[in-house]
C-alpha cells in the first residue's frame, strides 16, 4: 500500500482565490482525518470524518473551509477565498484501530 | 475534559545522554495512548502505543495512571532521534487529542 496520498505536495496561490487539497487514504481505514499545522499554533485538527460521514468539524476556522467525502477513497478540504493566514502545511490521516496513518501533507502558501 | 500537556518546547541533549519527554494527560477514563514523530519536513509517524508495549527504534514509554503520565524515553540518544516528538490521546472517540510536541535535539 502506498500510504495516504495527499495532493498536491506544495500549493501557492493569491490570497482570494480558492485552493481544494486532495486525500486518498489507505484502502480499508474508515475514519479520515484533516490537520492543519503551523508554527504557531502546532497541529491542529479540522475536521474528522467516518465511515465518509463527517463527525466533528468544530476545528474548522471559518466558513471559508469545508471539507467534503463523497466515497470511501477520496477527500477534499476547499478553502474559498484564500487568505496569507491560511499558509501552513495540511496534514490527511486515515485510521483503522485508532492508529492514524498520516499523508506527507499540503504545504500552502498564500502571498 | 481531555487534554494531553508536553511541558517542554525544546529538549537539548548530547549523543548518548539518556532522554526522557514528559507527557501528561487529563482523561477521567481508561485512556489509550500513542507518541508520534516527525523528521523534518516529513509525516508525522506513529512510534509507540502504549497497548502494544513495545520498544521502537530504542524509546520507550510507560503509562502511569496514577500520575496520568505517558513519559518516553530512550537511555542513550542518537543523533537520527532529532525530531519532533507528539503525545496523542484516544478517549471515547475516533479522534486524537494531540499535545503541542517537544522538539528533541541531540548534538554530537
Amino acid at each position: 500500500d502506498a500510504g495516504v496520498i495527499q495532493s498536491p505536495r506544495h500549493e501557492v496561490t493569491e490570497m482570494g482565490q480558492e485552493v481544494t487539497l486532495r486525500c486518498k487514504p489507505i484502502s480499508g481505514h474508515n475514519s479520515l482525518f484533516w490537520y492543519r499545522q503551523t508554527m504557531m499554533r502546532g497541529l491542529e485538527l479540522l475536521i474528522y470524518f467516518n465511515n465518509n460521514v463527517p463527525i466533528d468539524d468544530s476545528g474548522m476556522p471559518e466558513d471559508r473551509f469545508s471539507a467534503k467525502m463523497p466515497n470511501a477513497s477520496f477527500s477534499t478540504l476547499k478553502i474559498q477565498p484564500s487568505e496569507p493566514r491560511d499558509s501552513a502545511v495540511y496534514f490527511c490521516a486515515s485510521s483503522f484501530a485508532l492508529e492514524q496513518y498520516f499523508g506527507p501533507g499540503t504545504r500552502l502558501t498564500v502571498t | 475534559a481531555q487534554r494531553v500537556t508536553q511541558p517542554e518546547k525544546l529538549l537539548s541533549v548530547f549523543k548518548g545522554a539518556p532522554v526522557e519527554l514528559k507527557c501528561n494527560y487529563s482523561y477521567s477514563g481508561s485512556p489509550e495512548l500513542f507518541w508520534y514523530v516527525q523528521y523534518s519536513r516529513q509525516r508525522l509517524q506513529l512510534l509507540l502505543r502504549h497497548i502494544s508495549r513495545e520498544s521502537i527504534k530504542g524509546f520507550t514509554a510507560d503509562l502511569n495512571k496514577g500520575e496520568t503520565s505517558f513519559h518516553l524515553k530512550k537511555p542513550f540518544a542518537q543523533e537520527e532521534d532529532s525530531a519532533m516528538y507528539y503525545c496523542a490521546l484516544n478517549g471515547n472517540t475516533d479522534k486524537l487529542i494531540f499535545g503541542t510536541g517537544t522538539r528533541l535535539q541531540v548534538f554530537p
